[in-house]
């Protein structure tokens, strides 16, 4: 069985700013891939940025960027330059052999003007 | 990527009746996935549907609750049976690609 956590239920960020977001995880595989999915309040599941374990580079997408620790199992998001479009909820998932995701609990994030 | 219209969008429903979420993809697709977010909280896998074969559902969900059905590698449909109040939460699709995954927009389903 694999298990996402995410243990910082609400974080807060002022407006252009930086917050990291937490997320570890449990997996028995050794391929996988790992996502951060932002969900707004129209519910629509966005994806922000997506890491395959075998790649030690971290991943990037603009603003976005991921600290991948494999050995540890943890997988942060970074968001520098906060903006208020930015605001959501943030959930962390895993995906193995099975194809199915995982999700953490989430994280809801308040950028601050 | 792939494209999912998901319908209806949201609806109030009477409880002991059903309903019946569509989810329709512009491209064929083997995996696809249905999850229930309970109000304020994550998303929980209900079950996968392959095309030509039974889903196969996760602990805690059953078929005779949550029927699926998946005709073809484009359409899939998702029946909440009997309902309850506590069946009243947002109900996605989902499709995989090469671990790429897209989502519906949810149904929001009230029982009253």
């Amino acid at each position: 069985a694999q298990t996402v956590t995410q243990s910082q239920p609400e974080m807060s960020v002022q407006e252009a700013e930086t917050v990291t977001l937490s997320c570890t995880y449990d997996t028995s595989e050794s391929d996988y891939y790992l996502f951060w999915y932002k969900q707004p309040p129209s519910r629509q599941m966005i994806l922000v940025i997506r890491q395959e374990a075998y790649k030690q580079q971290n991943a990037t997408e603009n603003r976005f960027s991921v600290n991948f620790q494999k050995a540890a199992k943890s997988f942060s998001l970074k968001i520098s330059d906060s903006q208020l479009g930015d605001a959501a909820m943030y959930f962390c998932a895993l995906s193995g052999s099975a194809r199915q995701l995982t999700f953490g609990s989430g994280t809801q994030l308040t950028v601050l003007p | 990527s792939a494209v999912i219209s998901q319908k209806p969008s949201r609806d109030i429903c009477q409880r002991g009746t059903s309903l019946t979420i569509q989810c329709q993809v512009d491209s064929q697709v083997t995996m696809m996935f249905w999850y229930r977010q309970q109000p304020g909280q994550s998303l929980t896998l209900i079950a996968t549907a392959n095309q030509g074969s039974e889903a196969t559902y996760e602990s805690g969900f059953v078929i005779d609750k949550f029927p699926i059905s998946r005709p073809n590698l484009t359409f899939s449909t998702l029946t909440v049976s009997n309902m309850s109040p506590e069946d009243s939460s947002i109900y996605l699709c989902s499709v995989e690609i090469d671990y790429g995954y897209t989502f519906g927009s949810g149904t929001r389903l009230t029982v009253v």
